[in-house]
């Protein structure tokens, strides 16, 4: 999977909690992203980093904020999750002009 | 809005078939178009991908068909196979900042025997 592991794989968190994904990645990318993944949805970009602590917001960024203060570690940040936060997160690495390598996955369910 | 619009959603072909899923996109800043496969409780894999300067590219039993004019392009897998059995991604990558990929719905494809 390219150097890239998330963490945690699975959770599951009460509607109201702050909750903490993590990407490291060892492939020294530049660039970095989240996206979630829902059925007939695809997947969509929630929040990118194109270097350390430079990111900016995606198509459904409400409701996340991220943090990037290495360059191998890019953290999504739900602060009060909500059902329909429920999802399969992807991160994913970047260089330019080069395909985008995904992780795993974290499979989150908000109860 | 949905700048990549992808189908079919679903889709059963025999082995040795041809399956085809087709794309079409918005923005003309697309730069570069690559096709995940996706198996399940993994994450996307790049398949293939094509740049718009290219009318086909083909690897294996997969072949990209890119009509820049029309803004589509599909995906055709040759005498597929029940390992092809996946979910199948197009997507298309903003020459903007960092790269990022704008994605299809997904197809799930089966292959039967």
């Amino acid at each position: 999977d390219a150097g890239i592991t998330q963490s945690p794989r699975h959770k599951v968190t009460e509607t109201g909690t702050p909750v903490t994904l993590r990407c490291h990645q060892t492939e020294n990318h530049r660039y970095m992203y989240w996206y979630r993944q829902d059925p007939g949805h695809g997947l969509r970009l929630i929040h990118y980093s194109y270097g350390v602590k430079d990111t900016d917001k995606g198509e459904v960024s409400d409701g996340y904020s991220v943090s990037r203060s290495k360059t191998e570690d890019f953290l999504l940040t739900l602060e009060s999750a909500t059902s329909s936060q429920t999802s399969v997160y992807f991160c994913a690495i970047g260089r330019p002009n080069t395909e985008a390598f995904f992780g795993q996955g974290t499979r989150l369910t908000v109860v | 809005q949905q700048q990549v619009k992808q189908s079919p959603q679903s889709l059963i072909v025999q082995k040795g078939g041809i399956s085809i899923i087709n794309c079409a996109y918005e923005n003309t800043a697309f730069d570069y178009f690559p096709w995940y496969q996706q198996f399940p409780g993994k994450g996307p894999a790049l398949l293939i991908a094509i740049r718009p300067d290219v009318s086909e590219k083909k690897e294996g039993r997969f072949t990209i068909s890119f009509n820049k004019s029309a803004k589509q392009f599909s995906l055709h897998i040759m005498d597929s196979q029940p390992g092809d059995s996946a979910t199948y991604f197009c997507a298309a990558r903003d020459t903007g900042t960092a790269s990022k990929l704008t994605f299809g719905t997904g197809t799930r494809l089966q292959v039967t025997l």
